[in-house]
């Protein structure tokens, strides 16, 4: 089956410590990006990645980093720089780069920050 | 920016009942996406639509470019409906998305 799978899907952390949160799809897709949300708002973009290799910061990247290595794997780390990281992280990924491409959603996931 | 606004934020309705969701946007743009985020978090893309109207199952969507609005019907309503309903459109520069605050809809047996 193909599709985006995200782990862990319920993580938790104490303050001061980074995080990884793993996103891999194996839709052949060239772009991937991450978005936070946080409840009662829309979702906004973290980071995004066009193709393998490169990476641009989104609307809210302060406190987060991306690497993509590889075309099928877009990992974000949450820093300790990020002031209020407790959120809902979700991963989508897209053919191509662009706001008129169907994007496809990992099912989540839910960090805690203590 | 975009700015992208959704009505109602939150519906409740009995099944069966013919249901509407709205989105209004500031800037034009040529395409639209219909997303629906179940209760467990995961989204899933119900439509993309572009002009005039798409049919899925008991879902419909429309949209007029010229008054930046799109709506969401949901015909039959079930209480497998009940979920948020998020529309997103591409920014000014048709480059990332912009997504709605969401609709969140609950379907009472």
């Amino acid at each position: 089956d193909g599709g985006i799978t995200q782990s862990p899907k319920y993580l938790f952390r104490k303050e001061g410590q980074n995080v990884t949160l793993s996103c891999e799809q194996n839709l052949n897709h060239d772009a991937m990006y991450w978005y936070r949300q946080d409840p009662g708002q829309g979702l906004r973009l973290i980071y995004y990645s066009q193709i393998v290799n490169d990476f641009q910061k989104g609307d809210i990247a302060e406190g987060y980093s991306v690497s993509r290595e590889k075309k099928e794997s877009f990992p974000l780390t949450v820093t300790s720089a990020q002031k209020n990281p407790t959120a809902f992280y979700l991963c989508a990924s897209s053919s191509w780069w662009g706001g008129y491409n169907e994007q496809f959603f990992g099912p989540g996931t839910r960090l805690t920050v203590l | 920016k975009n700015e992208v606004e959704q009505s109602p934020q939150n519906l409740t309705a009995q099944e069966g009942e013919f249901i509407t969701i709205n989105c209004s946007y500031s800037v034009g743009i040529s395409a639209l996406h219909w997303l629906q985020q179940h209760p467990g978090g995961g989204i899933v893309s119900l439509f993309m639509l572009s002009s005039g109207k798409k049919k899925h199952g008991r879902l419909i969507a429309t949209i007029n470019i010229q008054e930046k609005h799109s709506s969401l019907h949901i015909t039959a309503s079930h209480p497998r409906d009940s979920a948020v309903y998020i529309c997103a459109l591409p920014d000014n520069y048709g480059q990332n998305f912009v997504f709605g605050p969401g609709t969140r809809l609950s379907v009472l047996p």
